[in-house]
């Protein structure tokens, strides 16, 4: 069974378009994460959910909006795509807690957008 | 802020050969130590870690020692394989949010 799964692997799309990526985890976590990985393999956070609220939102541009409807679930919403939004982006989760520290990750979605 | 300085790469070996790889860390208080791995194509897998000062990680021949009088987690091992190729990445963790900082990743290639 796939632990943190993302939707869809491959994502081509021309700029200017709205795009959805999806994230589901069994793993019963409670904190999930966006990363992005960009062409020089370079990994940087950009979100994180706790229970459903946002804990970390790193210095991303209003395009990119995440949504988690239950624990389980954090989606990535990125309207008007440019260019620089090209990347590969990784779904982690973990668990809450102090000694609950590793994360788990997704197989990640390469976005490109033409 | 934050930071992790590792090795930059490409790194080339021929099988059995020892492999080090340099990781230097910044950052206030006792952080988390870890080094994620990246097999082509696949999304990163926990390889090793420790959370605390003089701790050893080690995972499949692997290990890596938290040395905070030099702020440094060196990813070791005695005799790498084909199979080792991959991406690795040291990172750390520091706070109640838990958000990983990476260093920029170290390509590994082992030639047979």
């Amino acid at each position: 069974d796939t632990a943190v799964s993302q939707t869809p692997k491959y994502l081509v799309t021309q700029m200017g378009n709205d795009k959805s990526i999806k994230c589901e985890q069994n793993l019963g976590h409670d904190t999930m994460y966006w990363y992005k990985q960009d062409s020089k393999k370079f990994l940087k956070i950009m979100f994180s959910y706790n229970n459903k609220e946002l804990i970390i939102n790193e210095t991303v541009p209003n395009r990119f909006s995440p949504k988690s409807p239950d624990k389980a679930h954090l989606n990535l919403h990125i309207n008007s795509l440019e260019l620089g939004d090209s990347a590969v982006y990784f779904c982690a989760s973990k668990l809450a807690g102090g000694n609950a520290d590793t994360q788990y990750f997704g197989p990640g979605t390469r976005l490109t957008v033409l | 802020g934050d930071s992790v300085t590792q090795m930059e790469g490409p790194v080339t070996l021929s099988e059995e050969a020892f492999l080090t790889i340099n990781c230097t860390y910044t950052a206030t208080g006792y952080p988390s130590l870890f080094w994620y791995v990246q097999y082509p194509g696949e999304g990163l897998q926990l390889l090793l870690k420790a959370t605390k000062a003089d701790d050893k990680g080690s995972n499949k021949g692997f290990e890596a020692t938290y040395r905070k009088e030099t702020t440094s987690f060196h990813l070791e091992k005695g005799s790498v394989q084909v199979s080792d190729s991959a991406v690795y990445f040291c990172a750390l963790i520091r706070g109640s949010n838990y958000k990983l900082t990476f260093g920029k990743g170290t390509l590994l290639t082992v030639n047979p």
